[in-house]
């Protein structure tokens, strides 16, 4: 049981560049979620999805697009980066609604 | 959105003292989480409170959740090194909107000093 993972745990972009940041669960988890977490700021939701098929904005979505097209992946992309989205960003997912959220190791991302 | 404010934000100890965090929001909250996240970690789940006044005790970690459902704490008795980190609390809404969007306090990290 690997839980969750992300590829990749580090990225370097240069703005304008796209990239995609792959989160798999092995847990048959309905929920899934992505965060950013900057120094000192928490954690804050970017997207999430309750479902296959399904996804939703979260409090930070500006820049961001997602895809649920598995149960067990959920995909975020950035189309054009930006300096401001350098962060960690965790992909986490439970099995409902405000149960435990299971989160993956992380991918630190440094756009120049 | 759901808004929860988390003091302080940061926490000195020397080891073997005490520490508390808390966690409050201005609206009843449906439930509360709290999570510890290791420097250079991710967050891991440590507890769940859901009913008004519960008070739950995992070894020297003991977690409150306040009567009015709007207030929890997290208590630490006689720290260790092994506790440094940032705790985290997430809260549901108490009106069930928004289901699946838990809000996440920024945290209030510890240091520990041996």
């Amino acid at each position: 049981n690997a839980g969750v993972t992300q590829t990749p745990k580090f990225r370097v972009l240069k703005t304008g560049q796209s990239m995609t940041l792959l989160c798999a669960q092995d847990m048959n988890h309905e929920y899934m979620y992505w965060y950013r977490q900057d120094p000192g700021m928490g954690l804050r939701l970017i997207h999430y999805s309750v479902g296959e098929g399904t996804t939703a904005k979260g409090e930070v979505p500006d820049g961001y697009n997602v895809s649920r097209l598995k149960k067990q992946n959920f995909l975020l992309g950035l189309e054009s980066a930006a300096p401001s989205q350098t962060s960690v960003y965790f992909c986490a997912s439970s099995f409902s609604s405000f149960y435990t959220q299971y989160f993956g190791p992380g991918t630190r991302l440094t756009v120049l | 959105g759901q808004q929860v404010m988390q003091i302080p934000q940061y926490q000195h100890v020397q080891e073997g003292e005490d520490f508390t965090t808390y966690c409050n929001s201005s609206t009843t909250l449906s439930n509360i989480q709290w999570y510890k996240q290791r420097p250079g970690g991710h967050p891991v789940f440590l507890i769940q409170l859901v009913k008004s006044g519960e008070v739950k005790k995992q070894k020297r970690l003991t977690f409150q959740f306040g009567e009015a459902k709007k207030n929890s704490s997290l208590h630490i008795t006689a720290t260790q090194t092994t506790d440094v980190g940032t705790y985290f609390c997430a809260v549901g809404p108490g009106d069930g909107t928004n289901a699946g969007k838990s809000t996440f306090g920024d945290g209030t990290t510890l240091t520990v000093k041996p």
